[in-house]
């Protein structure tokens, strides 16, 4: 079956930049997006279709995808951004969701 | 765009229950809709597919022959029937809409909790 692989944790100073990764085969050839968590809250779109924003998600959020890897990065990161991140694409008819990573903004 | 969960509960392994999602702002008809669940501190984990006009259904393996997920487009309404329920099946489910193949909006989630 298909996986998504996310590191756990990373770590960023505010107003530095954030970059999570996801690593997949060929995943550069779907369409990925990505999700923030906070505690007690539900998943929240903030890229989809690889680099796009929806609306109402800041500027300091991009997104891209090529070859194995996807990529959030967050210019700029707020404390506000401390979350759980999800990257997501599709394997044929099945939907596939990283493992996560947790961002602490310290 | 709003998405309200229902259903959830307590119940012993092997039980059954019916969870539902009413959709409201948008046309429900016009879109697929999924059910995603997120175990206690675990990730997210996709559960079921359901095209707009309920033709198509998608399942993972770890619920399939166990859980049917179902649509009524007159009453704006998602269901997921799960039947031989399991501790692993402990979670809360989202119902989310999907566009595209991304998943634009999510429930609140309801939870589900399967202990003896």
């Amino acid at each position: 079956s298909y996986e998504l692989t996310q590191p756990p944790s990373v770590s960023v100073s505010p107003g530095q930049t954030a970059s999570l990764t996801c690593f997949g085969d060929r995943l550069g050839e779907k369409s990925s997006s990505w999700y923030q968590q906070k505690p007690g809250q539900s998943p929240l779109l903030v890229i989809y279709q690889d680099t796009r924003r929806p609306s109402g998600i800041p500027e300091r959020f991009a997104g891209s995808n090529s070859g194995n890897t996807a990529t959030l990065t967050i210019s700029g990161t707020q404390a506000m951004d401390e979350a759980d991140y999800y990257c997501q694409a599709w394997d044929s008819s099945t939907a596939v969701f990283g493992g996560g990573t947790k961002l602490t903004v310290l | 765009v709003q998405l309200v969960e229902s259903g959830g509960g307590l119940l012993q392994p092997g039980g059954s229950l019916r969870l539902s999602c009413e959709a409201s702002g948008y046309s429900f008809r016009d879109y697929d809709m999924n059910w995603v669940r997120q175990a206690p501190g675990k990730g997210l984990e996709w559960v079921s597919y359901i095209s707009s006009s309920g033709s198509t259904l998608y399942y993972a393996d770890s619920v399939k022959g166990r859980f049917t997920i179902s649509r009524d487009n007159a009453k704006d309404s998602l269901f997921l029937q799960m039947n031989s329920l399991r501790a692993e099946d402990t979670a809360v489910y989202y119902c989310a809409r999907l566009r595209r193949r991304h998943f634009d909006f999510w429930g609140q989630g309801t939870l589900v909790t399967v202990s003896s």
